[in-house]
């Protein structure tokens, strides 16, 4: 197993700019989440995507979007970031059927 | 999504069993219960889940109660590495519903020398 692997693990944006976070999910997971974890919070649920389709998503604005590839790895990308989207981006995956997650070790993403 | 009730922090020595409660009232049928941790800088990790019957790994154990309204996950002797974050977490195993990890405000777990 090689376990959930995010990149980059830092990133500095300016207001108003774009990004694209990244996500390697475990082999053999065909689900993946991302969720955004503010200092001092639990994580809170963004979206995920199933077999490539986006079947779950949190309050978050559509600025917030994501895709899935054929090899279940997947992208986050932020349009027009915020002061507030400064957060740690956690990506999760999962073989499904109830069984819990891999998380990777986040993006930590700095807003100025 | 059905929400749990923990306690905010507990306290523990080093080698001591620990046990952590949660209550899930309002869980449905279809809801597994899970634990996830989370050490300071780092992803939440997997612990340990359950449907109905008490569960065991490496990690730790699970006691579900009868009515599935409260769960215990127990660490049979608590060492300076399990100081962490640990969330309770009720996750619907029917995958077309968009399943999701809402996490609430977890339990800090202290363990003292």
């Amino acid at each position: 197993e090689t376990g959930v692997t995010q990149s980059p693990t830092h990133l500095i944006k300016t207001r108003g700019q774009q990004v694209t976070l990244r996500c390697s999910s475990q082999s053999g997971h065909n689900t993946v989440s991302w969720y955004q974890q503010a200092l001092g919070q639990g994580p809170q649920f963004i979206f995920q995507y199933y077999r490539e389709e986006e079947n779950g998503r949190g309050n978050f604005p559509p600025r917030f979007s994501g895709l899935q590839f054929p090899n279940y790895s997947s992208e986050l990308n932020v349009n027009a970031l915020e002061l507030d989207d400064s957060a740690l981006y956690l990506c999760a995956s999962s073989p499904g059927g109830g069984h819990g997650y891999t998380f990777g070790s986040g993006t930590r993403l700095t807003v100025v | 999504d059905a929400k749990t009730t923990q306690p905010n922090s507990m306290e523990s020595n080093e080698e001591e069993p620990v046990h952590l409660p949660c209550n899930h009232s309002t869980i449905s049928g279809t809801d597994y219960i899970h634990w996830y941790r989370q050490l300071p800088s780092q992803g939440p990790e997997y612990v340990i889940h359950g449907l109905t019957s008490n569960v065991n790994n490496r990690m730790a154990s699970l006691a579900i109660a009868e009515d599935r309204k409260s769960s215990t996950l127990i660490l049979h002797r608590a060492t300076l590495r399990d100081a962490a974050v640990y969330y309770c977490i009720l996750r619907d195993y029917q995958e077309t519903s968009g399943s999701r990890l809402t996490f609430g405000e977890g339990t800090q777990l202290t363990v003292n020398p």
